[in-house]
């Protein structure tokens, strides 16, 4: 069965800091792969996905996310964050049936 | 742009109640889903429908039932609601059935059982 990992619950930082959130997988087939945000109130949007191709993925307001195949890992960065990037982070993926597998998410909190 | 409507925001319901989510997408997808989403646990699919008519069970089903007549709505019912039940439901909705398309997400419903 697939699985979804998040490696931190919360991060704090500031604003014009970097963000890193770390996301691995386990599943032995063709995944894909995709990071999804929730603003305070909202429903869940689509950040970027990955499904095949140049690695390095490309998503809105700035983010940007990277597939290591070797490690299983499809982390989330963002060269310098915003006030309004507080939210909750989900790493997440589909299998070859269109299951969706949630991680734990990430709550982030930028401070001004 | 894709809409998927949750009836309701938030619902009180008391315990053994029967209780029904409603959720309507107007964009013909196939295929529809509910989830759960509670603190440090993240989402976790309860039931899925690829088609009229036809469930399939998540990772979660225990206490949960579906029903799809029609392709724009998917309704989950609680036949029994519990303590344990309390949570936030979210809907959502994908063209397609491959898991090359993103999901679509209606607004969640925030359901407390007394």
């Amino acid at each position: 069965a697939q699985s979804v990992s998040q490696h931190n619950h919360h991060v704090i930082l500031s604003e014009a800091a970097s963000l890193e959130l770390g996301c691995n997988y386990s599943y032995g087939g063709t995944v894909n792969l995709f990071w999804y945000v929730q603003y305070p109130g909202q429903h869940l949007q689509l950040l970027l996905k990955y499904f095949s191709g140049d690695p390095l993925v490309k998503g809105i307001k700035g983010f940007e996310a990277e597939f290591i195949k070797s490690k299983f890992s499809f982390n989330l960065r963002k060269p310098s964050v915003q006030w309004s990037d507080t939210a909750e982070y989900f790493c997440s993926l589909t299998d070859s049936w269109g299951k969706l597998q949630f991680g734990a998410g990430t709550q982030v909190v930028v401070t001004p | 742009d894709v809409k998927v409507t949750q009836s309701s925001r938030y619902l009180v319901k008391r315990t053994g109640e029967k209780v029904f989510l409603e959720c309507v997408q107007d964009m013909d997808h196939e295929n529809m889903f509910w989830y759960r989403q509670d603190p440090g646990l993240g989402l976790r699919l309860i039931y899925f429908s690829y088609d009229v008519k036809m469930k399939e069970k998540g990772d979660i089903p225990e206490g949960y039932s579906v029903s799809r007549e029609k392709k724009e709505r998917f309704s989950l019912i609680l036949e029994s609601a519990s303590t344990n039940q309390t949570s936030m439901y979210l809907c959502a909705s994908t063209a397609d059935r491959d898991g090359n398309q993103p999901q679509h997400f209606g607004d969640g419903t925030r359901l407390s059982i007394l």
